[in-house]
């Protein structure tokens, strides 16, 4: 069973809206938590990094939150413009794990029309 | 652009072959991770090296293997290769030891396979 879970799997959004994105994971014991974008056909391009003691961190129109007492955290992109059009992945990295193995989520597809 | 660079982009090869893959990490970076990305599916770790050693490997059989050259570039070789091979191959580099394991990974844009 994936130990990082995302949702929605994929979303349509009109252009100039905000939208949320989830990640449940039960990594443990918890070492970071990151959220990449990945457009299509490119590689994942890092927005943020939390660590158990970090809540929020932002990168300008998007913001990740983390609870590491649910094991939840939630990237919001707010005012989206069409270039937010990619997936999304959460990415866990346990703290027995050795760097670099970290535990992808299957990532949130958002759309963003015109 | 993160500076890291694949090749090739894009390789068909048949059942029971032989492939190499190739990383040219970003300047500086001491670490390669590589990971295969089947469609619609997150990366899962393939294994990462470190200063030319294999520090890590994720549940992939012997016939991934990888090295990592003294310039810090890396290969990716699978033998006896499997339909279920086919996806996209990306490799991260990154420079250990530097933010206490928040250290920043840069993604190459990646090598797609396809074994028919």
């Amino acid at each position: 069973k994936n130990q990082v879970e995302q949702s929605p799997q994929s979303l349509i959004i009109l252009e100039g809206k905000n939208c949320t994105l989830q990640c449940n994971y039960t990594v443990s014991p918890f070492s970071n938590l990151r959220w990449y974008k990945q457009d299509t056909g490119r590689g994942p391009v890092s927005l943020t990094i939390m660590t158990f003691s970090e809540n929020t961190k932002s990168n300008g129109r998007y913001t990740a939150t983390l609870d590491a007492d649910t094991k939840q955290s939630s990237l919001h992109i707010t005012a989206s413009q069409l270039s937010d059009s990619a997936s999304y992945i959460c990415v866990v990295s346990g703290l027995t794990d050795s760097w670099g193995k970290f535990q992808f989520g299957a990532g949130t597809q958002v759309v963003v029309t015109p | 652009e993160t500076g890291v660079t694949q090749s090739p982009t894009h390789l068909i090869k048949t059942r029971g072959q032989q492939v190499t893959l190739r990383c040219s990490s970003q300047s500086g970076h001491n670490t390669v991770s590589w990971y295969q990305q089947a469609l619609g599916q997150g990366p899962q770790f393939i294994f990462q090296y470190y200063r030319e050693e294999e520090n890590g490997r994720g549940n992939f059989p012997p016939r991934f293997s990888g090295l990592q050259f003294p310039n810090y570039s890396s290969e990716l070789n699978v033998n006896a290769l499997e339909l279920d091979d086919s996806a996209l191959y990306l490799c991260a580099s990154s420079l250990a030891g530097t933010s206490g394991g928040r250290e920043t990974q840069y993604f190459g844009p990646g090598t797609r396979l396809l074994v028919l």
